[in-house]
This record gives C-alpha cells, structure tokens and sequence, in this order.
C-alpha cells in the first residue's frame, strides 16, 4: 500500500532556531495534505494543511512547502519555542477514506 | 466541551480478557476512525466508519471488533487480550464525502496487557 514516512524520528534545536520537519509520500494521487502536532499524553491536533494545487502556506509561525515533483514535504517552525516540542505527524489524502500517517517525528527544543 | 472523547483513559488488563473501549464525539461528523499507536509512536488505522457503515478495515486480527450504535458513537471491543494489544489506541472522527479533512483526536486509551 501507498505510505508516508519522516527522514527523521528525532530532531532536536535550541530555543529560538528554526526547525524544518521532513515527510516524503508515496501516493501521487495525493491531493491534501495536513500536518499534525501530538504533545505528550495527548492525541494528535491539526496544524496546517496544504492542497496539492499549492506549494506554499503560511500559518502562525509554521510554514508548509510542497514539491509534487519529488512526493516531499515540509513543516518549518520559526522561532522554536519549548511549547513546539512534539512527535510531528504529517498526513495525506488522495480522495479515499483512508487518512494515512507516518512514524512521526519527535521535536526537541532545548532552552 | 470536549470533541471526540473516549473511555477509559488508562486500561490495564491480563491476556485473555475482553475488553471495550468507548469513543463519543459531539462534532456532527459522519466518519468516525480508530488508530493503534506503538511505542515508536507509530500511528496506523484499524478501522474506519461511515454512516453507520465499515468502509475500511486494515489488517487487523478479528479479535478486534468496532460497534457503531449511531453515527456519535464508535466502540472498539477487543476479545482475548494479547501481549502485543499493550498499545496507546485513538479515536477520531472527521467530515468524510470522499476526501481526508481534519481528523479531530481524542486523548488517546492506554491499554496494557499484563
């Protein structure tokens, strides 16, 4: 079956860095995709989210990029703070039922 | 008021039980969906629900069994617990009509077997 991985399981940043979080796919009748953020004890939440018709967007201090060309995208986080430490989950759809997630990637920010 | 809430939180049983855990959400969404989290943090889906309906069911062993009363509701029973059941399992629920939108999460049950 189709996947979505992350390059990376952990990456760790100082407090004020800039994190960039890797998700390679597989599916290329992906169309949508989102980008979760899952804090400790709890369950994942939306973060952004990205139409295969665009290859940039811009939230509060998250930015995803989009290369269709290469099945790639990327979560980036200005200014880390503590409170961005996280696993990072990005997630694809392709006109199914079937919202397909990755290992995810655990976010460290050190102050 | 909390979305998608599911019960219990914490579930520690031995191997060869049965066991249910209960999921609600309040959304008015038509697809509701069960995950199963590893250690690795790992997060695959079991089960999908809509209307009422299955409409994907993973490789999942059928000692695993999801009960839709009503379009709230999505229970997931599991009958003789094994070892490799210990898992962190998510409920969530979405606005289906064919294509993935936000995926809202509850907490998360911890179940454990002993």
């Amino acid at each position: 079956g189709e996947s979505v991985g992350l390059h990376l399981p952990t990456l760790s940043v100082q407090e004020g860095d800039n994190s960039i979080i890797n998700c390679a796919y597989s599916n290329s009748a992906s169309d949508y995709f989102i980008w979760y953020k899952q804090e400790s004890g709890k369950g994942p939440q939306f973060i952004i989210d990205i139409r295969s018709n665009m290859d940039k967007r811009q939230g509060q201090r998250v930015t995803v990029l989009l290369n269709k060309t290469v099945k790639h995208l990327s979560l980036q986080i200005a200014a880390t703070q503590p409170g961005d430490s996280a696993v990072y989950f990005c997630a694809e759809g392709g006109g199914s039922y079937i919202p397909t997630f990755g290992r995810g990637t655990s976010l460290i920010v050190h102050p | 008021d909390t979305a998608v809430s599911q019960t219990p939180k914490y579930l520690v049983t031995q191997m060869g039980n049965d066991k249910s855990i209960k999921c609600e959400q309040n959304l008015g969404h038509d697809t509701m969906y069960w995950y199963k989290q590893d250690s690795k943090k790992f997060l695959k889906i079991m089960f999908s629900y809509n209307n009422k309906e299955l409409i994907i069911n993973e490789t999942v062993p059928n000692r695993f069994s999801p009960k839709s009363p009503d379009k709230a509701h999505l229970n997931l029973h599991i009958n003789s617990l094994e070892l490799g059941d210990s898992a962190v399992y998510f409920c969530a629920s979405t606005q289906g009509g064919g294509r993935v939108n936000t995926i809202y999460f509850g907490e998360g049950s911890w179940l454990t077997v002993v």
